[in-house]
């Protein structure tokens, strides 16, 4: 039982450049969410899926997205990568009506 | 707006310590109060919960008591180890179209032998 995975765990981009940003979780959890943590602001919700199938846009959803490829897997995709995109990135899974969620190791992204 | 205001620290304390962690909410409606703990160079992890008023969540020997009319959620531990040095975070969350959770930003503790 892995939990959440991710992968990259670190990734540096030139400006302009894409990449994505793979989860996966072995939970059986219908709801997935994207967060990005930087200094001093703790986590914002970049894009959240409430179930297979479905996204919506968090509080910070510009220059991101998102495919749910199915119940396991959620991924996230910078097509144009700014450096303002620096950041350390979380995937997070639980149960909708659920108090916990359940955090991956992070993938750490520099933009140059 | 929903937000969540805690010290931002670090915090340096020497072992067996006495530690308290404010933490501070803004909400609409009645949110479930959670601190998470992040140890170095992993996710976070859920530390403990309260989910309704004078509710008191404990895990690990850490505490905190949901204080409805001071809008306060403080994590205390009467002794602390080396072993809890990690980024403590403050987070409520509102039941709205999806589970909405908001994280403060995080306080830094380093316990010192």
């Amino acid at each position: 039982n892995a939990g959440v995975t991710q992968t990259p765990k670190f990734q540096v981009l030139k400006t302009g450049q894409s990449m994505t940003l793979q989860c996966a979780q072995d939970m059986n959890h219908n709801s997935m969410y994207w967060y990005r943590q930087d200094p001093g602001m703790g986590l914002r919700l970049i894009y959240y899926s409430a179930s297979e199938g479905t996204t919506d846009k968090g509080e910070v959803p510009n220059g991101y997205n998102v495919s749910r490829l199915n119940k396991r897997e959620f991924s996230l995709r910078l097509e144009s990568a700014a450096p303002s995109q620096t950041s350390v990135y979380f995937c997070a899974s639980g149960h909708p009506g659920s108090y916990e969620q359940y955090f991956g190791p992070g993938t750490r992204l520099t933009v140059t | 707006g929903d937000s969540v205001t805690q010290m931002e620290g670090p915090v340096t304390l020497s072992e067996e310590a006495f530690l308290t962690i404010n933490c501070t909410y803004t909400a609409t409606g009645y949110p479930s109060l959670f601190w998470y703990v992040q140890y170095p160079g992993e996710g976070l992890q859920l530390l403990l919960k309260a989910t309704k008023a004078d509710d008191k969540g404990s895990n690990k020997g850490f505490e905190a008591t949901y204080r409805k009319e001071t809008t306060s959620f403080h994590l205390e531990k009467g002794s602390v180890q080396v072993s809890d040095s990690a980024v403590y975070f403050c987070a409520l969350r509102l039941k709205t179209s999806y589970d909405k959770v908001i994280f403060g930003p995080g306080t830094s503790l380093s316990v010192i032998p």
